[in-house]
């Protein structure tokens, strides 16, 4: 069964440093997206990507995070300085339908940020 | 808000008892999703009703959703401790799907 694959599983980081978690989505899918979650707390969205261009952003989404698909197999989060509360599971997720459609969520295992 | 609120928060039963976790939303649907999550891992698709449907089933799951009451409920039946979870409905009608907290589900064995 196809998969979304994340890299890496876990990272530490200090804080300030830039970090780039990757993610290979399912290869037919065209809808991309980020969450994370902090230790015991909710799955937080952060943000939708299609045909290029960021769709949807929540207000985590700041200026320090931006994401990117440099090429056909891969999309990114990049996270300029790190701050401590970036300490999380990050989760790609990609679907093949959007919105209008049975927009299916396949996420992958999540990448693991520790920010000393 | 897209997202959907999970009843209860959390939820204990025995092997083999089942397990009806409920859902409420705010905004019209398009479709309405239920997803699994194990302690710490990714999400994992379960099932999926459209707005035109009352019911649906997928192996030990049967879910429900009445459009009017803007409610969902999803069904365990002859539960396992493999089932433990947390449990999320969403409304994946735009860009920003939400998930909420989610009901946490623990079947002792």
């Amino acid at each position: 069964e196809p998969e979304v694959t994340q890299t890496p599983s876990h990272q530490v980081t200090q804080m300030g440093q830039e970090v780039i978690l990757r993610c290979v989505p399912i290869s037919n899918h065209l809808y991309f997206y980020w969450y994370r979650q902090i230790l015991g707390q909710k799955v937080e969205f952060l943000v939708s990507f299609y045909n290029n261009e960021i769709s949807e952003k929540s207000e985590i989404f700041d200026d320090q995070f931006s994401v990117e698909r440099p090429d056909g197999s891969n999309f990114t989060l990049k996270i300029r300085s790190t701050k401590l509360e970036d300490s999380a599971m990050y989760f790609c997720a990609s679907s093949e339908f959007g919105p209008s459609g049975a927009n299916v969520l396949t996420f992958g295992a999540g990448s693991r940020l520790t920010v000393l | 808000s897209q997202q959907g609120e999970e009843d209860p928060q959390a939820l204990s039963i025995q092997e083999g008892e089942n397990a009806t976790m409920n859902c409420s939303y705010k905004t019209s649907i398009n479709n309405l999703q239920w997803y699994r999550q194990n302690s710490g891992r990714g999400l994992v698709h379960l099932i999926l009703i459209r707005s035109n449907e009352r019911e649906k089933h997928s192996g030990r799951l049967r879910v429900t959703l009445d459009t009017s009451k803007k409610s969902s409920s999803l069904l365990i039946t002859a539960s396992r401790a493999a089932d433990t979870a947390s449990y999320f409905c969403v409304n994946t009608g735009g860009f920003k799907t939400i998930f909420g907290a989610g009901t946490r589900l623990f079947v002792k064995a």
